[in-house]
């Protein structure tokens, strides 16, 4: 069965200490892997999109990378702007385009 | 530019009645897709319309459902409510199907009493 699997499910860091939240997943047909950032009240928005293993993307204080199993988010320097939740997608052929989320890491950067 | 518009924001509904969740998508995007969020399960797919019909379904049951016009707009349905379907529905939408792109509304926050 397709599984997404978030970690950790809360972090609080304080400004400035870099730190990096997991994405595994076990999923077959593989497509793409999204990361998105949702804001208390709002919808997600869009991050990135990694579509095979040995990937990278790189936006501000965050840059995302890609495994065969996993992919993580590295938080560089974090501001208190950056508290957020960080979801985590993956969309498989296999299942019509379906996308499936892990249930996110809750971030809190404190001043 | 405006993004996607979901109406209402906030919902009080009693168990037993139905709602009816509506979409407006960015325009030119074609896909729309659902999504319900709980805070145990996270985001779980609804469904997704392209060119105003239902491409893909996910496990939810046919209390459950959905429609899009013919200008993208879209509709979802929930009868017979139950006080498990108290979640934030989302909607969101792309220029192809398939959900790439995909830009989220702020969502319908549905409570069941």
């Amino acid at each position: 069965e397709d599984q997404v699997t978030q970690s950790p499910e809360a972090l609080r860091l304080q400004e400035g200490e870099s730190s990096s939240l997991n994405c595994s997943y076990t999923v077959s047909g593989l497509r793409g892997l999204f990361w998105y950032r949702q804001d208390p009240g709002k919808g997600p928005e869009f991050l990135f999109t990694l579509y095979s293993a040995g990937e990278e993307k790189e936006k501000e204080r965050l840059k995302a990378t890609l495994t065969k199993k996993e992919s993580f988010l590295h938080i560089t320097a974090p501001k208190p702007e950056d508290s957020a939740t960080y979801l985590c997608a993956v969309q498989t052929s296999n299942t019509g385009n379906q996308f499936y989320f892990g249930t996110g890491t809750s971030l809190t950067v404190i001043p | 530019k405006a993004g996607v518009t979901q109406t209402p924001r906030y919902l009080i509904k009693t168990r037993g009645q139905q709602v009816t969740l509506s979409c407006s998508p960015i325009s030119g995007h074609r896909s729309v897709s659902w999504y319900q969020q709980t805070p145990g399960q996270g985001l779980q797919f609804l469904f997704e319309y392209f060119s105003e019909t239902q491409r893909n379904k996910g496990n939810f049951p046919g209390r459950f459902s959905g429609r899009q016009f013919s200008n993208s707009r879209s509709e979802m349905n929930v009868s017979t409510l139950e006080l498990g379907d108290s979640a934030l529905y989302l909607c969101a939408s792309s220029l192809a199907e398939g959900g790439h792109g995909y830009t989220f509304g702020s969502g319908t926050r549905l409570t069941v009493v």
